[in-house]
């Protein structure tokens, strides 16, 4: 089984500021096969990226994706005020056939 | 507009059981595979099952593994899960969510089910 780990647990950050997330998994995954989400309280996630690097439909530009093999990037150009949220990343395996990584919470410094 | 209505969860003592439903309107159910994804209060995610557009593939996570069956509705726009011998760590908001493409990621989410597993 693949294990997805996301890094910083807790991101600090204020409204303008870049923000880089990371997703490193135990083994090497396929681009096609990595896909991040975000999540706000009380809220289903919402898809951001998938295939590595392709926006969702209506995901602003100012979020990106990139990596490959066992390191994957999720980077928020630009934070606003609707940003501040868990991120998720997730990858399709064998067994099981989804996984998610433990979520990065990025928070308002 | 693309909605997706989950019901059924609630309060059930440990080893029972229960049935989530999760109603599929705005796009056409039948073109698309579906997934459950549960959350245990305060934490990650976790996926639970997957059923192709046909039923044809339904997969399941170990630790649900002989106790879920994921099933679906296509004449009603419904998915299914019948949750039997239910533990404590099964309590957790249950999304349906839709998935367009094999690989491509969870496109469309419920507001989740709350599952509560407890004597």
């Amino acid at each position: 089984e693949i294990v997805l780990t996301q890094s910083p647990g807790t991101l600090s950050l204020s409204p303008g500021e870049r923000a880089t997330l990371s997703c490193r998994a135990s083994q090497s995954v396929s681009s096609n096969y990595l896909v991040w989400y975000q999540q706000k309280p009380g809220q289903a996630p919402r898809l951001l990226i998938y295939g590595a690097s392709s926006r969702a439909t209506g995901i602003p530009d100012r979020f990106s994706g990139s990596g490959s093999g066992t390191d994957f990037t999720l980077t928020i150009s630009r934070l606003e005020p609707e940003d501040f949220a868990v991120y998720y990343c997730q990858q399709y395996g064998n067994s099981p056939r989804l996984t998610f990584g433990g979520g990065t919470k990025v928070e308002i410094k | 507009e693309v909605q997706l209505v989950e019901s059924g969860g609630g309060l059930v003592q440990p080893g029972g059981s229960l049935r989530l439903s999760c109603a599929a309107s705005g796009f056409t159910f039948s073109t698309y595979g579906m997934n459950w994804v549960r959350q245990a209060p305060g934490k990650g995610l976790e996926w639970v099952s997957y059923i192709s557009r046909s039923s044809n593939s339904i997969i399941y996570a170990d630790s649900v593994k002989g106790r879920f069956t994921i099933s679906r509705d296509n004449a009603k726009n419904s998915l299914y899960l019948q949750m039997n011998s239910l533990r404590d760590e099964d309590t957790a908001v249950y999304y349906c969510a839709r998935e367009p493409i094999a690989v491509s990621g969870l496109d469309y989410w419920g507001q989740g089910s709350l599952v509560t597993v407890s004597s």
